[in-house]
């Protein structure tokens, strides 16, 4: 079945340094999906992106959506403490089930 | 809008006891999903249901079961609960399926004992 790999696990950054995450799907992707979990909450829908090569930009974040629509990264610049969180990305396959399949998340702690 | 709403939010049982779990989607929402969030798993889809019906199903054990009801609202059941079912079940709404983000709840959090 599909599989969606999301790196790093976990990635801890200074107030004000870059932040990246990146997501790779083993299938095609009709769409995907971020989502933003707060330690202690439910995920939160962020974007989503269709098209290929597709970047879209949310105030210091960046989405990205690959030519092949089987990659896609999320950026943050000068991160805040606010940032914190789990970053989720879910792929939509093409065809087939419209089921999104979630990665595992990329847990970004913001030091002050 | 009124958010999803999830009861309880907070559940503890004992092996081999069953629950039940109550969601309520966003108005005028009628696709309910419910995943499982663990932190070894990350989230597990468990089924998704549309007008009372279940549309696609995960990969857990026939233990696990849900339905839904005429106004949209759905509940999961697990049965004879292990000390693996331990976890945070999510339930979210959308408008339709396809392109629809998903909206989820804040979760109910089960600890099996």
């Amino acid at each position: 079945g599909q599989q969606v790999m999301q790196i790093p696990q976990y990635q801890h950054v200074q107030e004000g340094e870059d932040f990246t995450t990146y997501c790779n799907s083993s299938t095609t992707l009709s769409n995907i999906q971020w989502y933003k979990q707060r330690p202690g909450g439910h995920p939160v829908f962020l974007i989503q992106l269709v098209k290929s090569g597709e970047v879209k930009k949310q105030k210091r974040l960046t989405f990205q959506f690959g030519e092949a629509k089987k990659n896609s990264s999320l950026h943050i610049t000068a991160t805040q403490t606010t940032d914190v969180g789990t970053y989720f990305c879910a792929g939509r396959p093409s065809g087939g089930s419209y089921i999104p399949t979630f990665g595992r998340g990329t847990s970004l702690i913001v030091h002050p | 809008k009124a958010g999803v709403t999830q009861t309880p939010r907070y559940l503890i049982k004992t092996r081999g006891q069953q629950v039940t779990l109550s969601c309520s989607p966003i108005s005028g929402h009628r696709s309910v999903s419910w995943y499982q969030q663990t932190p070894g798993q990350g989230l597990q889809f468990l089924f998704e249901y549309f007008s009372e019906t279940q549309r696609n199903k995960g990969n857990f054990p026939g233990r696990f079961s849900g339905r839904q009801f005429s106004n949209s609202r759905s509940e999961m059941n697990v049965s004879t609960l292990e000390l693996g079912d331990s976890a945070l079940y999510l339930c979210a709404s959308s408008f339709e399926k396809g392109n629809s983000p998903l909206h989820f709840g804040n979760g109910t959090r089960l600890t099996v004992t």
